[in-house]
């Protein structure tokens, strides 16, 4: 069974860091990743996505992800955190024909 | 713009009455998702349909059941609500670019129970 996992509930920046949102999973077979962004009050945006082409994704807003099957990981990074990003941000993953897994989600905070 | 409408965005109301959540997609999609979001559990699949007037259980079925009479809607319907239903609710299409197509997602119903 797919499972998706994101270290950290609640993670903190300072604007111009580094941004690094984890997301661990589990599947059988080779998977579809995916990164999702969600403002308040809003539903969830597409950041980017892995579909077993490039290993590093780049998505919009200037994130990236990273697919490393060894470690069954596809964190998110940005180098240089921005106020806009501030926001809930959900690791998913797919196997094929299979219905979508979203991790627990990650609150980003940016400080001034 | 992905196309999708949720109805009603926000409810309010008791224990015990119906309430029906509509989705509406103008995209023409095969695949429609009803989700609920509860803090620290992130998306959670309720049920979804594979087309007209096919639907399949998700994870948290229990107390909710769906309809699908046209491709373009799928209503998600609480035939007795209870507190523990309180939540907000996302429909999601998928895009059609084959097994590897993203969710797009309408902007929430939230409801609450009292």
């Amino acid at each position: 069974a797919q499972s998706v996992t994101q270290l950290g509930s609640h993670v903190s920046v300072s604007e111009g860091a580094l941004v690094l949102l984890r997301c661990n999973y589990s599947s059988s077979v080779p998977p579809y990743l995916f990164w999702y962004v969600q403002y308040p009050n809003q539903g969830l945006q597409l950041l980017l996505k892995y579909t077993s082409a490039a290993t590093l994704v780049k998505g919009i807003n200037g994130f990236e992800a990273e697919f490393k099957k060894s470690e069954t990981s596809f964190h998110l990074t940005k180098p240089s955190a921005h106020m806009s990003d501030a926001a809930e941000y959900f690791c998913a993953v797919s196997e094929e024909g299979q219905n979508f897994v979203f991790g627990p989600g990650t609150r980003l905070s940016v400080l001034p | 713009d992905a196309g999708i409408t949720q109805s009603p965005r926000h409810k309010v109301t008791e224990t015990g009455t119906p309430v029906t959540l509509r989705c509406h997609q103008t995209e023409n999609h095969r695949y429609m998702y009803w989700y609920r979001q509860d803090p620290g559990h992130g998306l959670r699949l309720i049920h979804y349909s594979y087309g007209v007037k096919d639907t399949d259980k998700g994870e948290v079925s229990d107390g909710y059941s769906v309809s699908r009479s046209k491709t373009e809607d799928f209503l998600l319907t609480l035939e007795s609500a209870t507190s523990s239903q309180t939540s907000v609710y996302f429909c999601a299409i998928r895009g059609t670019r084959g097994l590897d197509g993203e969710l797009f997602f309408g902007e929430g119903s939230r409801l609450t129970v009292l």
